[in-house]
């Protein structure tokens, strides 16, 4: 049972490039979402769904992209990168049939915008 | 504005004895309040959670305790071993949506032989 894959492990970009974050999960969690990760400051929303065709803002979505065509599927999409995107990103996905509190997260993505 | 807290607070702990965790919450509307362990280089890891109406409540080797009256949560980790090295978030998830996560920004545990 792979869970949560994430894909590149690892990325740099030339400041304007976009790119778009791949995330896929196989145990058919209704909820996904993804967060950035910064030095001290823990993990921060970005963008978040509820469902296949349903997105939402977090805390942090400016520069950010989103969709969720399929309930496996919840890419990020950069428009046009800049340095202060540069951080690990994580996706996560979790189910209503259980708790709230069980995400479950995928080995996440370095990101470094020059 | 500038970042706080760039360094995380450090917890430096022999192996087998017992650690404890704090951790000060904001938001008193929360459902729920957890733990997460993040080992270096991978994502976090769901420990154990606390739902808001219980002050008290153990797992196997950790126990979390919820004190609402100054808003604040800790871990307890029993006879910790060197597995239990890594960065650990609380967290809290709103009343007001069912799947937020809300962390705080971590610990960061060491333990020496």
């Amino acid at each position: 049972n792979a869970g949560v894959t994430q894909t590149p492990k690892f990325q740099v970009l030339k400041t304007g490039q976009s790119m778009t974050l791949q995330c896929a999960q196989d145990m058919n969690h209704e909820y996904m979402s993804w967060y950035r990760q910064d030095p001290g400051m823990g993990l921060r929303l970005i963008h978040y769904s509820v469902g296949a065709g349903i997105t939402d803002q977090g805390e942090v979505p400016n520069g950010y992209n989103v969709s969720r065509s399929t309930t496996e599927d919840f890419p990020l999409r950069l428009l046009s990168a800049a340095p202060s995107q540069t951080s690990v990103y994580f996706c996560a996905s979790k189910t209503y049939r259980g708790k709230p509190t069980e995400a479950f997260f995928g080995q996440g993505t370095r990101l470094t915008v020059v | 504005g500038e970042s706080v807290g760039l360094h995380l607070p450090t917890l430096s702990v022999q192996e087998g004895d017992n650690s404890i965790i704090n951790c000060a919450y904001s938001n008193s509307a929360s459902d729920y309040f957890i733990w997460y362990k993040q080992e270096s280089g991978k994502g976090p890891q769901f420990i154990i959670d606390i739902r808001s109406n219980m002050d008290k409540r153990q797992g196997q080797r950790v126990t979390v305790l919820l004190n609402k009256t100054v808003k604040h949560l800790s871990l307890q980790i029993a006879a910790t071993q060197p597995g239990d090295s890594a960065v650990y978030f609380c967290a809290e998830t709103p009343t007001d949506s069912w799947g937020k996560l809300q962390f705080g920004a971590g610990t960061q545990v060491v333990v020496t032989p």
